[in-house]
């Protein structure tokens, strides 16, 4: 079967660093997507990674690492507005986008 | 900006009753989802669409059909509405299948009493 697994909530400090970390198990693979969810709305595209490494994004960055199927979301000088949820979702090999439960984080002043 | 919207954000049924969700995109995208969101789990793809007209069942396709008449309209159908159908329904379009980046619509809550 296909299988992504999250953390189901962390807390952490506003200002400090969070890592939330995605490990899968599927049918192929062409890609891991990021998204964050904040409570009652849509989930919004954070990154993308295909290749084994670190992307950069401002505050975000995300690793990948296909051998391990791991990946994790690490998030630098968090903001009370980083409260939300954020789903790891990898493409398998229909292309199709299999979703893990999503990981909520909590930001404590 | 890529808009999807979605026809209501609340929505209240009863058993039996036969309930539509409208999808609209405004970006063109050849591809549509319809998924359901439950705590503790994660999106699951009821159905999705890769062209006017053409429809594939995703992994939770029972008690649901959909439709696509026009390309940036995507619609999901609750023949006769269960209580175990009450959740958070999202709407996706992407543009290409190689590079699967969704952009969700605000979702609809759907109640089933």
């Amino acid at each position: 079967g296909q299988n992504i697994d999250q953390p189901t909530e962390m807390t952490a400090t506003e200002g400090a660093i969070v890592q939330i970390n995605c490990t899968y198990q599927t049918s192929g693979f062409n890609g891991l997507f990021w998204y964050q969810q904040h409570a009652g709305e849509a989930p919004t595209f954070l990154s993308y990674n295909v290749l084994d490494g670190l992307e950069e994004k401002g505050r975000f960055s995300s690793f990948l690492s296909r051998s391990k199927g791991y990946s994790y979301l690490l998030l630098k000088e968090l903001q009370m507005k980083d409260s939300a949820s954020y789903l790891c979702a990898v493409v398998d090999s229909n292309y199709q986008l299999i979703w893990g439960a999503g990981t909520k984080l909590i930001i404590k002043p | 900006d890529v808009k999807v919207t979605q026809s209501s954000r609340y929505l209240v049924k009863r058993t039996g009753e036969k309930v539509f969700l409208e999808c609209v995109q405004d970006m063109d995208h050849e591809n549509m989802f319809w998924y359901r969101q439950d705590p503790g789990l994660g999106l699951r793809l009821i159905y999705f669409s890769y062209d006017v007209k053409m429809k594939e069942k995703g992994d939770i396709p029972e008690g649901y059909s959909v439709s696509r008449e026009k390309k940036e309209r995507f619609s999901l159908i609750l023949e006769s509405a269960s209580t175990n159908q009450t959740s958070m329904y999202l709407c996706a379009s992407s543009n290409r299948l190689d590079y699967n980046e969704q952009f969700f619509g605000p979702g609809t809550r759907l109640t089933v009493l």
